[in-house]
């Protein structure tokens, strides 16, 4: 079965420097990933997605992620985090499963601080 | 706005009790999924409808059942509720059969078992 880790629960960050948001996933297929992003009490928003095609990927709102199948891992990234960055982050993998059917596999989420 | 609606906001129950969550789509999305999200199991696909049938199934308990009528929207019925069915739980929608791609969520429906 395919899995996903995220390896930071929480992560600090002082406004206007680098994000990194861990995921390492394992998988017998061809994965697609996903970051997305949950700000308190609302829904969940896709930030990014790899589906096979470029290995490094561009989100919106300055994020990008990268697709490394040597190491098994799809970290997000932001050059420089703005307090409205505050939120949980969940790495989700599309497990494919023997029915043929797909379904979402997510992390257990980080919730990233941002500090003035 | 991800154009995925989903009523009520909150639901406050009473255990053994059983409530209907509904769901809208985007326009044009032919896949439901729903999701329950806890502090202790995080976010769980329950279930999946594809145009009007079941697709793929997670970890529904049997006291929870869904539908999706023929104007697409889903709703998904919770019975003999325990303290531990308290819960955020989402619904998703997609253009696609499978969950391959991306889903877009609605802001969910948080329920209280008490």
């Amino acid at each position: 079965a395919q899995s996903v880790t995220q390896l930071d629960s929480h992560v600090s960050v002082s406004e206007g420097t680098p994000v990194l948001l861990r995921c390492n996933y394992s998988s017998s297929y061809s994965p697609s990933l996903f970051w997305y992003v949950q700000h308190p009490n609302k829904g969940l928003q896709l930030l990014l997605k790899y589906t096979s095609a470029a290995t490094l990927v561009k989100g919106i709102n300055g994020f990008e992620a990268e697709f490394k199948k040597s190491e098994t891992s799809f970290h997000l990234t932001k050059p420089s985090a703005h307090m409205s960055d505050a939120a949980e982050y969940f790495c989700v993998v599309s497990d494919r499963r023997t029915s043929g059917t797909y379904k979402y596999i997510f992390g257990t989420g980080t919730r990233l601080k941002v500090l003035a | 706005d991800s154009g995925v609606t989903q009523t009520p906001k909150h639901l406050i129950t009473a255990t053994g009790q059983r409530v209907t969550l509904r769901c809208s789509p985007r326009s044009g999305d032919l896949s439901v999924y729903w999701y329950q999200q806890s502090l202790d199991q995080g976010l769980q696909f329950l279930i999946q409808y594809y145009n009007g049938e079941e697709r793929a199934k997670g970890n529904i308990l049997e006291r929870f059942s869904a539908q999706q009528f023929p104007d697409l929207h889903s709703e998904l019925n919770l019975s003999s509720l325990e303290l531990g069915d308290s819960a955020l739980y989402f619904c998703a929608s997609s253009e696609a059969k499978t969950a391959y791609n991306e889903q877009f969520f609605g802001p969910g429906t948080r329920l209280t078992v008490l």
